[in-house]
């Protein structure tokens, strides 16, 4: 089952600051917090991940609480393309299956960018 | 090349065809995956293959065989499938032996049983 908490759904107008939130509060200490996103008819892209720290790269910001229980993904501008469904995921520490990792999604949340 | 192809992009088949969905990458990666998506759903993992070995099988059922004949190619042969099996079926792939696991993933084939 998935390990995480989201939103079903959120608007958001676009130029605007995009927060989705995240809840994993049984995250352990090893596991990481993973982001994809899935553009309609699309198959899910990676967006950022992290353990404790902040991340940020090219696409968007990740902020983890300091108890690691809930993180938010942040997208500085959002534009119409930025349209999707958002998955958090907590990554399991131990590899599986001979060195790769179960990715477990969860319902996600539907971002609707409003011109 | 970050691409991970994915064909035919649809299928539509009968309970009684036999068809094979193709998956293919270029970079290197090690571990492939298939993944079932059914509509308004999340993907849900089937198979893991790493180094060309089948590694993890999530309890799908013998009429869906996976098949990794080499490194940058993965098969998906279908078989005797239910209209249930009507779905997008997901390709990805991935490094192995590191701790970042970022999974490519293809554009899906969609599938109809009738």
């Amino acid at each position: 089952d998935a390990k995480t908490t989201q939103p079903t759904s959120m608007d958001c107008a676009e130029g605007r600051a995009a927060n989705l939130p995240c809840n994993h509060s049984t995250i352990s200490g090893n596991e990481y917090v993973y982001w994809y996103r899935q553009i309609h008819s699309q198959g899910p892209q990676y967006i950022i991940h992290g353990l404790k720290n902040n991340e940020t790269n090219e696409m968007a910001s990740l902020i983890i609480t300091e108890d690691r229980k809930s993180s938010t993904l942040i997208l500085p501008h959002a534009t119409l393309r930025d349209t999707a469904v958002y998955y958090c995921i907590v990554r399991p520490t131990v590899p599986s299956g001979a060195g790769s990792y179960q990715l477990t999604f969860g319902k996600g949340t539907k971002l609707s960018v409003i011109p | 090349d970050t691409e991970v192809t994915q064909t035919p992009k649809h299928l539509v088949m009968g309970m009684t065809n036999k068809k094979s969905l193709k998956c293919e990458q270029h970079m290197g990666h090690r571990a492939m995956y298939w993944y079932k998506q059914k509509a308004k759903k999340p993907p849900e993992l089937m198979f893991v293959y790493s180094y060309e070995k089948l590694s993890i099988n999530e309890s799908v059922p013998s009429r869906f065989s996976p098949e990794c004949p080499n490194s940058s190619l993965l098969n998906l042969h279908l078989h005797a499938l239910q209209p249930e099996d009507s779905a997008l079926y997901l390709c990805a792939s991935s490094q192995l032996g590191t701790s970042h696991n970022e999974q490519f993933f293809g554009p899906g084939t969609r599938l109809t049983v009738l």
